[in-house]
């Protein structure tokens, strides 16, 4: 398996403008979880999906935001329209349900809002 | 709610030392605890996992142990390389009707050559 797959790598936008980042978890993995990762806050659990149900998305910061999970192997998180301090870098992490497997995590979207 | 924290924040080594990393939770009702290594710029790699019911995982220089009762854990690298530097982060997987991580603060090591 290829790991998580975040895309795109990197994304600078205009204020005001829609965001969508992309995420294809590691096959077989039935959570999905989205983070967020600033220098003051650190690693912030935005939303997570459980067999492509959402869970708790008490993370996701205000109504700009939003994740789906159409199938198995893809979510989208959006943001619209994108302000400023959204500019952060966004992680997505896959993990199966036994207590002895690994989160995998992607290599992350840098979002720049200008 | 469970809260994690790490200590030291940054910690700079010469090259050869042993070193311990700390981890502390404050709610013991874990499903499992992982480490991870995140490079400048990068994702996050996936270390060691130490699920609920055990005292210790190791892989190559890499030994971390989980005391569930006191809310602890460590990562103990032994005989650190300059390749070793990077961000070291720990996460808690919680059970309490729910399996998301939480994370850590992180503790930054740099290794000198």
């Amino acid at each position: 398996d290829a790991g998580v797959i975040q895309s795109p790598r990197h994304e600078v936008t205009e204020m005001g403008q829609e965001v969508t980042l992309r995420c294809k978890p590691i096959s077989g993995h039935d959570y999905l979880f989205w983070y967020r990762q600033t220098m003051m806050r650190g690693l912030e659990l935005l939303i997570y999906f459980n067999n492509n149900v959402p869970i708790d998305d008490s993370g996701m910061p205000e109504d700009r935001f939003s994740a789906k999970m159409p199938n198995a192997s893809f979510s989208t998180l959006k943001i619209q329209p994108s302000e400023p301090r959204d500019s952060a870098v966004y992680f997505c992490a896959s993990a199966g349900g036994a207590r002895n497997t690994e989160a995998f995590f992607g290599q992350g979207t840098r979002l720049t809002v200008v | 709610k469970q809260e994690v924290t790490q200590i030291p924040a940054a910690l700079s080594v010469p090259e050869g030392e042993n070193l311990v990393l700390n981890c502390s939770f404050t709610d013991s009702a874990i499903y499992n605890l992982q480490w991870f290594r995140q490079d400048p710029g990068k994702g996050l790699t996936s270390l060691l996992l130490i699920q609920s019911s055990q005292r210790e995982q190791t892989s190559g220089r890499l030994n971390a142990s989980l005391d569930k009762s006191s809310g602890r854990s460590t990562l103990y690298i032994a005989a650190s390389q300059p390749g070793d530097s990077a961000t070291y982060l720990c996460a808690v997987r919680i059970t309490s009707g729910t399996y998301k991580y939480i994370f850590g603060t992180g503790t930054r090591l740099k290794v000198l050559a």
